[in-house]
This record gives C-alpha cells, sequence and structure tokens, in this order.
C-alpha cells in the first residue's frame, strides 16, 4: 500500500516567492494533518482536515499561510510570501478515526 | 493545555544493549493515546508504538516496550537488544481521546548505538 505522499521532497527558493507544498493521503484515511518542523519549535501542527473540511487551523502562523484540500486525495499548504523564517522540514499525515496518524516523508523547504 | 517533556537530548546505547527514553506529561484528561515515533536521517515519522490510557497493560511491539505510569504521567520507550538501525530521533507524542486532531509531541530524544 503506498503511503502519504508528499511533493516536492526538497523546495529551495528565493524570499517573497509563492511556496506550494502538496500532500495525497493514504485512500480511505479521511484525516489528514499538516506539521512544520524546526529545530527551535519542534513538531508543530498547523492545521488539519476531515472529510476535506478544515477542522483546526489554529496552528497556522498568519495569513501567509493557507491549506486547500479539495478532494479526499490531494491537499495543497501555501505560502506566500515565502519568507526565510518560513525555513523548516513540512510533514503531511492521514489517519481514520481512531487510529494513528500516518507520516509522509517531508518536504524540506530553504527559503533563501 | 497538554504539554510532553523529554529530558533526554540524547542518549547512547551499545549495540545488544538495553536502553530506556524518558517521557513524562502533563494533562488534566483521562483518557488519551500516547505514542512513540522514531525519525531516522532520513527524515520519516516511523510510529514505534502506541499506548491507550485507559489499558493498564504495557504495550510491546518487538524489541521496543514501553512502562506506561498513568498516575506519574510517565511513558518511558525501553529497546532491547538495539540495533545499530535503531539511531535515531525518538519523539514521544500525546493525543487526546476525543479529538483525532492535535499530536502533541516532545522535543525529542537522539538515540545513538556504538558498534
Amino acid at each position: 500500500d503506498a503511503g502519504v505522499i508528499q511533493s516536492p521532497r526538497h523546495e529551495v527558493t528565493e524570499m517573497g516567492q509563492e511556496v506550494t507544498l502538496r500532500c495525497k493521503p493514504i485512500s480511505g484515511h479521511d484525516y489528514l494533518f499538516w506539521y512544520r518542523q524546526t529545530m527551535m519549535r519542534g513538531l508543530e501542527l498547523l492545521i488539519y482536515f476531515n472529510n476535506n473540511v478544515p477542522i483546526d487551523d489554529s496552528g497556522m502562523p498568519e495569513d501567509r499561510f493557507s491549506a486547500k484540500m479539495p478532494n479526499a486525495s490531494f491537499s495543497t499548504l501555501k505560502i506566500q510570501p515565502s519568507e526565510p523564517r518560513d525555513s523548516a522540514v513540512y510533514f503531511c499525515a492521514s489517519s481514520v478515526v481512531g487510529q494513528p496518524q500516518h507520516f509522509g516523508d517531508g518536504t524540506r523547504l530553504s527559503i533563501l | 493545555a497538554q504539554t510532553v517533556t523529554q529530558s533526554q537530548p540524547e542518549m547512547s546505547v551499545q549495540e545488544a544493549e538495553t536502553v530506556t527514553l524518558s517521557c513524562t506529561y502533563d494533562t488534566s484528561e483521562s483518557d488519551y493515546y500516547l505514542f512513540w515515533y522514531k525519525q531516522p536521517p532520513s527524515r520519516q515519522m516511523i510510529l514505534v508504538i502506541r499506548q491507550e490510557a485507559y489499558k493498564q497493560q504495557n504495550a510491546t511491539e518487538n524489541r521496543f516496550s514501553v512502562n506506561f505510569q498513568k498516575a506519574a504521567k510517565s511513558f518511558s520507550l525501553k529497546i532491547s537488544d538495539s540495533q545499530l538501525g535503531d539511531a535515531a530521533m525518538y519523539f514521544c507524542a500525546y493525543r487526546s481521546k476525543g479529538s483525532q486532531g492535535n499530536l502533541i509531541f516532545g522535543k525529542g530524544t537522539k538515540l545513538s548505538v556504538k558498534p
């Protein structure tokens, strides 16, 4: 079975550019999560969806960040405009109710 | 708010030996889940083991076992017969039973395995 698939694996871009991170959850999973990992703050939940509907976006840092889930098999996390402090590893995870979250391999984002 | 604390930033173990990683948490809830995730240099987040708070029996997965002390709010991970492939960051995490959402992670413990 395919796990959670994230793309790209690495992204390097210049400050001010728009960045789009993509995630395909495990088929049949109705929960999708976006996390950010930094040395300073560790792993933090940014937002999560249930049945494509955002449930909790309180972890989204600011208006420059947005996330969408247009269908059950695809989600995006967008940063516009990007800043150097957005550099981090971004993880997508998915699950079904009552079961552990399964993580993708993450996207390492570097903003120059 | 719930918090998870891992007090050992780094640990080291000799191959084939046993090591215990510590985790404490703070919560006012009575039912919840606790997890240990492993993150090797490849960056994947791999679920190692899960414990449900209402189950008194400690969870075990092959060489990995936990010591769950609910009253003390402690959830340590024991790795027996350590292997080189066990070298990784280990994260303890908490999730409320009633919520499918927020996993609250500790800062992690970096485990090195010496041949």
